[in-house]
């Protein structure tokens, strides 16, 4: 059964820090693995999506990276603002039968202050 | 771009009493998918459609039903509501390309009371 765990649980840093969100599955026979964002009591804004097949995704402030063999993805967020202070949420998909299901993990609570 | 629609956004009802949620799919998207998010929860996967047939299944009780329309919208009925029901109800659809991508909708928020 896939399990997925994010460290750390939450996270709190100064405006314009650089940090890294861990996540990790302990199975690795995946498709893709997206990251998203949720603000409090919010939907789920998918951030990067990254194929089986990739080793990294780019967008603006946001690189993510996957290592499928070791069973591990991580978030680069540069220069934090305040504004990025939010859950974020990596999940993982298999397909199965041609079809597929995302497996969330908990989240890293994440609050950047001026 | 067209984003997945879902109503009502917040919903009330009391315990014993009928829910149904809609899901309006981004237009081409072939699969939609429902997730519960319970209060913080991570968001847990109940069901899926595939040109309008049921293509997987999670954790979904049996006192849930869920059904895709001919126009590919999603409608999750929910009887007998009891408290732990409460929660975020999110649906997301895909396009069955290369990427399997999912794009989730802003959710529907249940409340039972």
């Amino acid at each position: 059964k896939q399990e997925v765990t994010q460290i750390p649980a939450a996270l709190s840093v100064p405006e314009g820090e650089n940090l890294v969100l861990n996540c990790s599955f302990t199975d690795s026979a995946i498709y893709n693995l997206q990251w998203f964002r949720q603000d409090p009591g919010k939907g789920l804004t998918s951030l990067l999506l990254i194929q089986s097949s990739q080793r990294e995704q780019t967008s603006g402030r946001l690189n993510a990276s996957l290592d499928k063999s070791s069973g591990r993805s991580t978030l680069y967020i540069a220069a934090s603002q305040p504004g990025d202070s939010a859950t974020y949420l990596c999940a993982v998909s298999r397909i199965s039968g041609g079809y597929n299901k995302l497996i969330f993990g908990a989240g890293t609570r994440l609050a950047v202050h001026p | 771009a067209a984003g997945v629609i879902q109503s009502p956004r917040h919903l009330i009802k009391e315990k014993r009493e009928t829910a149904t949620l809609k899901c309006y799919p981004i237009p081409r998207h072939d699969t939609v998918y429902w997730y519960q998010q319970g209060p913080g929860q991570d968001p847990q996967f109940l069901i899926s459609f595939y040109e309008k047939m049921q293509s997987d299944k999670g954790s979904i009780p049996d006192r849930f039903s869920a059904q895709q329309f001919s126009d590919y919208h999603s409608e999750l009925n929910m009887s007998s509501l009891e408290l732990g029901d409460s929660a975020l109800y999110f649906c997301a659809s895909s396009f069955q390309d290369s990427s399997y991508e999912q794009y989730f909708g802003p959710g529907t928020r249940l409340t039972v009371t």
